[in-house]
């Protein structure tokens, strides 16, 4: 049972460029999500996803797209990448029921945009 | 707007030296309130739920409280391995399709032996 897993865990883009951070989970949860991580700040929340083929905006989505054509998979796509993307990526999951209703994150993705 | 603000955002201690971390939040209708431990270059991980008013949750050191605006995370007796962003984060109970998580921005504690 690995949990929340992402690739890569580092990754330099220039500007322009594109790419996806993968995220897979092992759990069986429905929900599943993308936050971001800049310096001083709190998580911020990009993306989530309630089940399969279901996707939805959260607080930053600018900049990224994301699709969830399987429950177990959450893959984010940066497009054009900014230096503004310069950030650390985590994803999560949740089963989503009353009684199990924790969070679990994944190890992040650290991505510079030079 | 649901908010939480987290204080201070650090906190240096001596070995032993016991303290409390607060969280203060307003949101529309509390579904949880969570506590996240993470280390440098590590995912968050989780630590406590709490649901209602004057519910309590311990582990080790850790004793977590919840009022209705605010929450602590008293520390007893802490360890060099103890240092950590501790990160609080509240689920709205209201408008909130997905269960979505707001953060607090951590407080950093550092515990010297």
């Amino acid at each position: 049972n690995a949990g929340v897993t992402q690739t890569p865990k580092f990754r330099i883009l220039k500007i322009g460029q594109s790419m996806t951070l993968q995220c897979a989970q092992d759990m069986n949860h429905n929900y599943m999500y993308w936050y971001r991580q800049d310096p001083g700040m709190g998580l911020k929340l990009i993306y989530y996803s309630v089940g399969a083929g279901i996707t939805d905006k959260g607080e930053v989505p600018n900049g990224y797209n994301v699709s969830r054509s399987t429950t177990e998979d959450f893959p984010l796509r940066l497009e054009l990448a900014a230096p503004s993307q310069t950030s650390v990526y985590f994803c999560a999951s949740r089963l989503g029921t009353v009684e199990r209703n924790t969070i679990y994150f994944g190890e992040g993705s650290w991505l510079t945009v030079v | 707007e649901d908010q939480v603000t987290q204080s201070p955002e650090a906190l240096r201690l001596q070995e032993g030296e016991s303290s409390s971390l607060n969280c203060s939040y307003t949101v529309s209708g509390l579904r949880g309130l969570f506590w996240y431990r993470q280390d440098p270059g590590k995912g968050p991980e989780f630590l406590f739920t709490l649901y209602s008013a004057g519910e309590e949750k311990e582990k080790e050191r850790l004793k977590a409280t919840l009022t209705k605006k605010e929450s602590f995370l008293h520390i007893t007796a802490p360890k060099p391995e103890d240092s950590a962003t501790y990160l609080c984060a509240v689920q709205a109970g209201i408008y909130n399709q997905g269960g979505k998580l707001i953060f607090g921005q951590g407080t950093e504690l550092s515990v010297k032996p």
